[in-house]
């Protein structure tokens, strides 16, 4: 079985400051790791992923998140955040390939960004 | 926009009607899921179809049924609703192929049960 747990709801941060989501998963193999971006009234869109190779993943927007094997982790970071960035942010794991795959997500965090 | 398109993007009904929610892939994804978010138990998981065919189920209760029609596009019908299926459900689809099991969203049809 696989799982997410991304740790607090909320994450507030004033522009300009480091952005850090964290998100730790649970899979029995090596995982596919991704984050997703949900803005006000819209539908999730695609962060960045880690499938293999490179543990450090750079994705749009200026988000990049790091591959932890030892740490079970896939943390989120912005160096610099900007008013866009609020928004609601899912860490999800998928740990079979081909066509039975599916993605299990984490309960999400709502990143608010003060001026 | 992801290519997935949802319909309708809202709607409202009584306690234990039923309801079709419809859902077109990306042109060429084989593979459809359904998703349901609420506030209480966030982004769940619902069933995946393939090509046709079903291939896997999540937390889905009987009330609800989905199938994916030749065309690829899938429909997720809900019946006797109740006041807790108020809900936003995703439709998502997926590449063939190697894709890193990405799945591209809809933006969703809002449900909403009075």
């Amino acid at each position: 079985a696989q799982s997410v747990t991304q740790l607090g709801s909320h994450v507030s941060v004033s522009e300009g400051a480091l952005v850090l989501l964290r998100c730790n998963y649970s899979s029995s193999v090596p995982p596919y790791l991704f984050w997703y971006v949900q803005y006000p009234n819209q539908g999730l869109q695609l962060l960045l992923k880690y499938t293999t190779g490179a543990t450090l993943v750079k994705g749009i927007n200026g988000f990049e998140a790091e591959f932890k094997k030892s740490e079970t982790s896939f943390h989120l970071t912005k160096p610099s955040a900007h008013m866009s960035d609020a928004a609601e942010y899912f860490c999800a794991v998928s740990s079979i390939t081909g066509a039975n795959s599916k993605l299990t997500f984490g309960k999400g965090i709502t990143l608010s960004v003060r001026p | 926009d992801s290519g997935v398109t949802q319909t309708p993007k809202h709607l409202i009904t009584a306690t234990g009607q039923r309801v079709t929610l419809r859902c077109s892939p990306r042109s060429g994804d084989l593979s459809v899921y359904w998703y349901q978010q609420s506030l209480d138990q966030g982004l769940q998981f619902l069933i995946q179809y393939y090509n046709g065919e079903e291939r896997a189920k999540g937390n889905i209760l009987e009330r609800f049924s989905a199938q994916q029609f030749p065309d690829l596009h899938s429909e997720l019908n809900l019946s006797s609703l109740e006041l807790g299926d108020s809900a936003l459900y995703f439709c998502a689809s997926r590449p063939a192929g190697n894709s890193g099991n990405t799945i591209y969203f809809g933006e969703g049809s809002w449900l909403t049960v009075v």
